[in-house]
């Protein structure tokens, strides 16, 4: 079975601080993908990455950045000098590569508040 | 392009009544996926489908829940009959071919039923 797990119910921060947010997966899948999503308060969902299992180096995206470490089946998010347009729910998710499913599997999600 | 549609954006209805969720994928997408949002459960799939053909419906609650593609640029999602805990935004996405795509959601229908 696979499983998303994002600890951080709510997080709350002042402008300009960094910021990570934690996910942990679990999955028996030698290969899989994960993303990031972002839910603003308008309540759409955007897509912020995608990473595949083979690839764990990290990335970085202008304040974005992303952590993907195997070994202790994590991925985490960090952004950089936040601001208060970045207060929104972040979800982790999880796909198999193989198998048929295209099925994303989220965690709970991340509400961060970014204070001014 | 204008991304993955869905109609209505807000629904109300009363208990008992059939509601009916619509949503238009992004052109060329083959996949297309429902899924729902409440604060107990978080995000779930319901149903999805490739090609229009639905692969996998295990996340349907119940038989008041149906889905249907009939072609490639329409969906809909109806519950029949409606009841209070169906309360929840429904969301639409769809992907492209292949398992390297990410999935583009749709702005969600927040369905309350009274």
């Amino acid at each position: 079975a696979q499983k998303v797990t994002q600890a951080q119910t709510e997080i709350s921060v002042v402008e300009k601080e960094d910021v990570t947010l934690d996910c942990v997966y679990e999955t028996r899948d030698t290969t899989y993908y994960l993303f990031w999503y972002k839910q603003p308060p308008s309540g759409e969902l955007v897509f912020l990455i995608r990473r595949n299992s083979f690839d764990e180096q990290n990335e970085i995206s202008g304040r974005y950045s992303w952590n993907f470490q195997k070994s202790t089946s994590s991925f985490n998010f960090t952004i950089t000098a936040s601001q208060v347009v970045d207060s929104a729910v972040y979800f982790c998710a999880l796909r198999r590569a193989q198998g048929g499913s295209e099925k994303l599997v989220f965690g709970k999600g991340t509400k961060l508040t970014v204070n001014p | 392009d204008a991304g993955v549609i869905q109609s209505p954006r807000h629904e109300v209805t009363e208990m008992g009544q059939e509601v009916t969720l619509r949503c238009k994928p992004i052109s060329g997408h083959n996949s297309l996926f429902w899924y729902r949002q409440t604060m107990m459960r978080g995000l779930e799939l319901l149903i999805y489908f490739n090609n229009n053909v639905p692969i996998d419906d295990s996340g349907m609650p119940e038989d008041r829940f149906s889905a249907k593609m009939p072609n490639a640029s329409f969906s809909t999602l109806k519950i029949q009959p409606s009841e209070p805990r169906d309360s929840a935004v429904y969301f639409c996405a769809s992907s492209g071919t292949g398992v390297n795509t990410e999935a583009f959601f749709g702005q969600g229908t927040r369905l309350t039923v009274v």
